[in-house]
């Protein structure tokens, strides 16, 4: 069974389209994250939930939307892709806010055209 | 907030010599400080963490020291194989869970 999973593991769309990412974990974690991973490798964080509230909103345009139906589910929704937005998004889980524990899910590989 | 600097950006080192990176944080409330190893094209992947309440954790071939008085931790591999070539992120967490990752070090292990 895979621990964090998420859907679809490679996107690739116009720009302008609006497209989600979902994302689902079964380790019973409290909390769900999404990082983008850029060209450079770095990791940067975008957004946490916590037992499905907003915990953690970085300073990220307002096109991307997080959505989390529940504990298990975190998913990201981005309107107007643009060209810019083309990187590599991994959500992942930690037990708790305290973040221990962090699992990865196996990234959506976004490009914009 | 957290700042998490990482050196070196790569390191190249021999088959079986060891390898060394560091890292520096600036936020004196971080707790817990894991590293992570990322093969290219699949997902970062924990190998082994520390917390503020202790100086060093071993794990085979791999160690983790941490130094809070300097705001400073360190991954250690030691003997290194081909299959070590990855990319090691460290991070630091404060206790709102954010995990602020370093810049990544990739390393390549040459036979």
């Amino acid at each position: 069974d895979t621990a964090v999973s998420q859907t679809p593991k490679y996107l690739v769309t116009q720009m302008g389209n609006d497209k989600s990412i979902k994302c689902e974990q079964n380790l019973g974690h409290d909390t769900m994250y999404w990082y983008k991973q850029d060209s450079k490798k770095f990791l940067k964080i975008m957004f946490s939930y916590n037992n499905k509230e907003l915990i953690i909103n970085e300073t990220v345009p307002n096109r991307f939307s997080p959505k989390s139906p529940d504990k298990a589910h975190l998913n990201l929704h981005i309107n107007s892709l643009e060209l810019g937005d083309s990187a590599v998004y991994f959500c992942a889980s930690s037990q708790d806010r305290a973040g221990f524990g962090y699992t990865f899910g196996s990234g959506t590989r976004l490009t914009v055209v | 907030g957290e700042n998490v600097e990482q050196h070196p950006s790569t390191l190249s080192v021999q088959e079986g010599d060891s390898a060394v990176i560091k890292c520096t944080y600036s936020d004196s409330a971080s707790n817990y400080f894991p590293w992570y190893k990322q093969e290219l094209g699949k997902r970062p992947q924990l190998i082994i963490d520390i917390r503020s309440n202790v100086g060093e954790k071993k794990d085979q071939r791999i160690a983790v020291t941490l130094n809070k008085t300097a705001k400073h931790f360190s991954l250690h591999i030691t003997e290194t194989q081909p299959e070590d070539s990855a990319v090691y992120f460290c991070a630091g967490t404060d206790s709102w869970g954010k995990l602020q990752f370093g810049a990544g070090t990739q390393v390549v292990v040459t036979p």
